[in-house]
This record gives C-alpha cells, structure tokens and sequence, in this order.
C-alpha cells in the first residue's frame, strides 16, 4: 500500500532554514509527482510547489520562488522540501502529497510540523 | 496566483443537498478540467473526494458529485450525514503549471 512517511516535528529560529523529508513506498516512485502542501494553524491548505522525482524538474508557487527548493533521492525514494529564511508565519503544518496522475493528490504524509519561533 | 473562492461555511440538516462553490478564472477552473476537491477533518490529512471535475476515487460515496460552469465548479454532498461534518477544499490547475487551492468550507450538520 503507498505510504509517505515525513520526518518528525522541527522547532527553528527565524531566518533559519528547515528541511522536510518524505520517504515513499507502496508504488514507483518515478512515476507520480510529488506535491508539497502546507497549512498554518486554524488556515486552509496552501499549495508550495511540485517536483517530478523521474527528471527532478520542478515548480514552485510565485509566493515561495527563490526561498524554497524541492529534490529527490530516487535511490531511497525520498523527496525533500527545504524553506529558507524562516519567518513566524511559516509556523505550519507541512504535508507531503502524491499526485494521481490527473493533476490531483490521491495520498498524503502524514505532515511535519515546523514551528518558527525565537 | 490568487486562492480560489469559497463561501466559509455551509450548512443543512440530516438528509439534505448542499452545494459547495468554488470560484476562479479562466486561468485555472474555467481554463482546465483538472479541478479537484477534499474533505479534511480537523488535526487529519485531506481526502481526495473528486477529481477532473466530476470523477470519484474509488471507495468515496455516490452522494458526492462535481461539476462546473465556466469559472464556477461545484461539489455536491446529497443526503448529508453527519459524517459529512468536515472542511471541503477545491483545488485546480493552473495556465502556471501551478496549482491553487480554494479557501475552503466548514460544512455542517445541523
């Protein structure tokens, strides 16, 4: 059965950085976009980009260009979502997601959160 | 790239129809028939309840259906449970080859 499996809980300072991992079994990991998705406390989902782990092309929400970066492992099927210059209001819930296929997420990590606070 | 519109809440009671809306442009809903909707509980992941507008993922209940009109889709809880308590997210694709979700409904049970 697929599984994202996200690294734990991060509690970072602001102007820090912070990298979430999201290791994927149960189906080829080549074959399906990962998404990344976060959600502040209380705040709806906000999409941060997509990586496609067979060619490690990738796109990025305009909100997030320049300060975030996603790569992949394909060796253990793990993709990465770094975030740079850490402020308060990147504290958030971050989700790992994969796509269908047709341009929607069909499974879900189980979200990392990351609190940013001095 | 703007979030997709969405009324904040929703309500009905046992047995009814709701409809939830979710307004764009035709850079994304209106542009593409890859508009996606999600039920999310609170403290939980989000669920996939319909894909390219109008199709269901396998094990996800007929009383949910999708549809859209020009910048406008809509997602359709018939005979509400209250199980359907939960908040609905619609998402699409963009002319960015980016996505964009909704900002989402708290529907409820009367």
């Amino acid at each position: 059965q697929v599984q994202l499996v996200q690294s734990g809980a991060e509690v970072k300072k602001p102007g820090a950085s912070v990298k979430v991992s999201c290791k994927a079994s149960g189906y080829t990991f080549t074959s399906y976009y990962m998404h990344w998705v976060r959600q502040a406390p209380g705040q709806g989902l906000e999409w941060m980009g997509i990586i496609n782990p067979s060619g490690d092309s990738t796109s990025y929400a305009q909100k997030f260009q320049g300060r975030v970066t996603m790569t992949r492992d394909t060796s253990t099927t793990t993709v990465y979502m770094e975030l740079s210059s850490l402020r308060s209001e990147d504290t958030a819930v971050y989700y790992c997601a994969k796509d269908r296929g047709t341009f929607a997420i069909d499974y879900w990590g189980q979200g990392t959160l990351v609190t940013v606070s001095s | 790239q703007s979030a997709l519109t969405q009324p904040a809440s929703v309500s009905g009671s046992p047995g009814q129809s709701i409809t939830i809306s979710c307004t764009g442009t035709s850079s994304d809903v209106g542009g593409y028939n890859y508009v996606s909707w999600y039920q999310q509980y609170p403290g939980k992941a989000p669920k996939l309840m319909i894909y390219d507008v109008s199709n269901r993922p396998s094990g996800v209940s007929n009383r949910f259906s999708g549809s859209k009109s020009g910048d406008t889709a809509s997602l359709t809880i018939s005979g509400l449970q209250a199980e359907d308590e939960a908040d609905y997210y619609c998402s699409s694709y963009t002319s960015s080859s980016t996505y964009v979700f909704g900002t989402g409904t708290k529907v409820t049970v009367l």
